[in-house]
């Protein structure tokens, strides 16, 4: 089974709008890490955001937020005011904390085009 | 902002050479890490180093791959003798728990090409 999935292969977004980008996830381990991370056509992979399994409140970062839905297993990324420096592949991944792995699992992205 | 450097950006080799790609961590990070990404495809975990060990490996990481941390900044992935299929993105990061589960913070890529 698919530990985190992400349904939408591609999004567009009108610049300025908001967006949210959709991830859920599967787990049976009660204490887990959900990350957000940005990759442009340039390769890079940048860290967005971060929300635990035990946080109580959605987690924010600027124009970023999550939208974290425990009892759905669900960790959906809002944009806020999209900019077209926005345009950009998007994975959401999970890190199970509980057991003896550390590695991120990671979903199969979601391509996003803001556009003018 | 500190940040994972990667050394070369890009490396071209032929089937069978042998490979290093390097990394500088941040440096109060406890945890690395080697992630690969082949175009078009989801980032794969390769392996996951910390005190100066191996802590996890995929089944990726085979006889072929090895890690080390030679001094206190370097972290070095090294590919024995590639093959055609290690051509990718390969990623290294790190990480220092926070709360439950660390962060990870990860470099700009290597995109090895193997001819």
């Amino acid at each position: 089974a698919q530990k985190i999935t992400q349904t939408q292969p591609g999004m567009f977004v009108q610049e300025k709008e908001a967006v949210t980008l959709d991830c859920t996830y599967d787990t049976s381990d009660p204490s887990y890490g959900l990350f957000w991370y940005k990759q442009p056509s340039s390769g890079e992979m940048i860290f967005l955001i971060y929300q635990g399994s035990y946080d109580q409140q959605n987690a924010t970062e600027g124009r970023y937020s999550l939208n974290f839905q425990k009892a759905r297993k669900s960790a959906n990324l809002v944009i806020s005011a999209s900019q077209l420096g926005d345009s950009a592949m998007y994975f959401c991944a999970m890190r199970e904390v509980s057991g003896s792995a550390r590695q991120l699992t990671f979903g199969s992205g979601t391509q996003l085009t803001v556009l003018p | 902002e500190p940040e994972v450097t990667q050394t070369p950006s890009h490396q071209v080799t032929q089937m069978g050479q042998e490979v290093i790609l390097r990394c500088v961590p941040i440096s109060n990070h406890l945890y690395f890490y080697w992630y690969r990404q082949i175009l078009g495809q989801k980032v794969e975990f390769l392996v996951s180093f910390y005190n100066n060990e191996i802590s996890e490996k995929s089944e990726i990481f085979d006889d072929q791959f090895s890690v080390e941390r030679p001094d206190g900044s370097n972290f070095t992935l090294k590919i024995r003798s590639t093959k055609l299929e290690d051509s990718a993105m390969y990623f290294c990061a790190s990480g220092i728990p926070t709360g439950g589960a660390e962060k990870l913070f990860f470099g700009s890529g290597t995109q090895l090409s193997v001819l």
